[in-house]
């Protein structure tokens, strides 16, 4: 592994079925952050982690939960998915979140589609 | 409210220069980023601003005024592979990363 992978790549997901969206690292970054990506929007925060065992919610949290059970792994889980939530979802980390220089590394993005 | 503005798209002739402008209305200021990101990938980081001024990295360099909440990218001579959108995002005083809608610049031959 190197940098940051998400997990699947892309997914047709049922409306009212239960999905997880998968996000490690192995840069042994404190900070890990969910982003939703929507066409003529900026890249909006879902939930962070700050820290191993410590999350937040960010600009757009419902209908979303996170855990970060370590400092590799932040799973993204949608407890029954709506046709809102199709989107393009990236995972990203940061050495720090507390400081002024926070330069995030993305991972590769989970294309979702929500019928 | 918190608000980052920057064009929406852009259009550029291969090798000439152009100047994406963004500014910003944030509860406070920790520094002003830019990404690029090609269509179908994630976004990469470009350049860092926190003091005000100019700061150079190759062909693109990155410029800042803290009291008028204004930045830019200037690309110099410019690639094909240059045609992407560009996202700026400033850290806010809790350091999260507020980010604008990103400009779509295309570059012709």
């Amino acid at each position: 592994i190197a940098g940051i992978t998400q997990a699947p790549t892309s997914q047709i997901l049922a409306a009212g079925r239960r999905m997880t969206l998968r996000c490690t690292q192995d840069m042994r970054h404190n900070a890990m952050y969910w982003y939703r990506q929507d066409l003529g929007l900026g890249l909006r925060l879902i939930h962070y982690s700050n820290t191993a065992g410590t999350t937040g919610k960010g600009e757009v949290p419902d209908g979303y939960s996170v855990s970060r059970a370590n400092t590799d792994d932040f799973p993204l889980t949608l407890a029954s998915a709506v046709p809102s939530q199709t989107s393009v979802y990236f995972c990203a980390s940061s050495d720090s979140a507390v400081s002024s220089y926070n330069e995030q590394f993305f991972g590769p993005g989970t294309r979702l589609t929500v019928l | 409210g918190q608000n980052i503005d920057q064009p929406t798209e852009m259009t550029a002739t291969e090798g000439a220069i152009v100047q994406i402008n963004c500014t910003y209305q944030t509860s406070g200021f920790n520094g002003l980023f830019w990404y690029q990101q090609h269509a179908g990938e994630a976004p990469t980081f470009l350049s860092y601003n926190v003091l005000d001024g100019l700061e150079e990295k190759g062909r693109f360099s990155s410029f800042l005024s803290r009291s008028k909440g204004y930045s830019y990218l200037l690309l110099k001579e410019l690639q094909m592979k240059d045609s992407a959108s560009y996202l700026c995002a400033v850290a806010d005083s809790n350091y999260q990363l507020i980010w604008g809608a990103g400009t779509k610049l295309i570059i012709k031959p």
